[in-house]
């Protein structure tokens, strides 16, 4: 079992729309969970981050956290085409992080 | 303020030979780690550096190696390359490494490198 999955994607939305991207983790000591965004050829970018189980939100991103299920996931209201990249998803144990594969959304104009 | 930093911006080399790899944190940052990415793939945990001393280690062989300075700024350092090696190499920074919760941290342009 992998130690962050991620939905497979792409995933293709249309403008306006929300864009729902999800996470799961197999270690139950995972402390703190992370959503990056990278863009084709670019390092990734912290764009949220959320240590407590519930919702936290930043702008256009909800991040939301359920450690009982272990899963982590990200709300991308009224996407734009500049929000088309891959997500991904870290989860971290002390120092490490550990990502997801990623998955890739695409904004339809 | 400046972000990290990370150079040469690309690199090309040879199977066998060897390549250092730097990276400077943000200021006030005292903690360093480095990621491997291949394509299609996340970044993969090589190392993590606080404070001058190794904090962590990833799966990769011996024939990686890493050091931080006192300035915080540190090097990735690859004996023996192999085809396999080429990758994009991340350096991330953070203001240090938590016992309880991990700091955010942030990742420079990263730096390509090929090997033929």
């Amino acid at each position: 079992q992998k130690e962050v999955e991620q939905n497979s994607g792409p995933l293709s939305v249309p403008e306006g729309a929300i864009a729902s991207l999800n996470c799961t983790y197999s270690d139950r000591g995972s402390q703190s969970f992370f959503w990056y965004r990278q863009y084709s050829g670019k390092s990734p970018e912290l764009i949220m981050f959320i240590y407590s189980n519930g919702d936290k939100e930043d702008g256009r991103f909800t991040a939301q956290l359920n450690k009982a299920s272990q899963y982590v996931s990200l709300l991308i209201r009224d996407s734009q085409p500049s929000d088309s990249a891959t997500y991904l998803c870290a989860v971290a144990n002390d120092y490490k992080l550990s990502f997801g594969a990623g998955t890739t959304v695409t904004v339809r104009a | 303020d400046a972000g990290v930093t990370q150079s040469p911006t690309h690199l090309i080399k040879t199977r066998g030979q060897h390549v250092t790899l730097r990276c400077s944190p943000i200021s006030g940052h005292k903690s360093v780690s480095w990621y491997q990415q291949v394509l299609g793939q996340g970044p993969q945990f090589i190392f993590q550096y606080y404070e001058k001393e190794e904090r962590g280690r990833g799966n990769f062989p011996d024939r990686f190696s890493a050091r931080q300075f006192p300035n915080y700024s540190s090097e990735l350092n690859v004996n023996a390359l192999l085809l396999g090696d080429s990758a994009l190499y991340l350096c991330a920074s953070s203001l240090g490494t938590g016992a309880t919760v991990s700091y955010e941290q942030y990742f420079g342009p990263g730096t390509r490198l090929t090997v033929t």
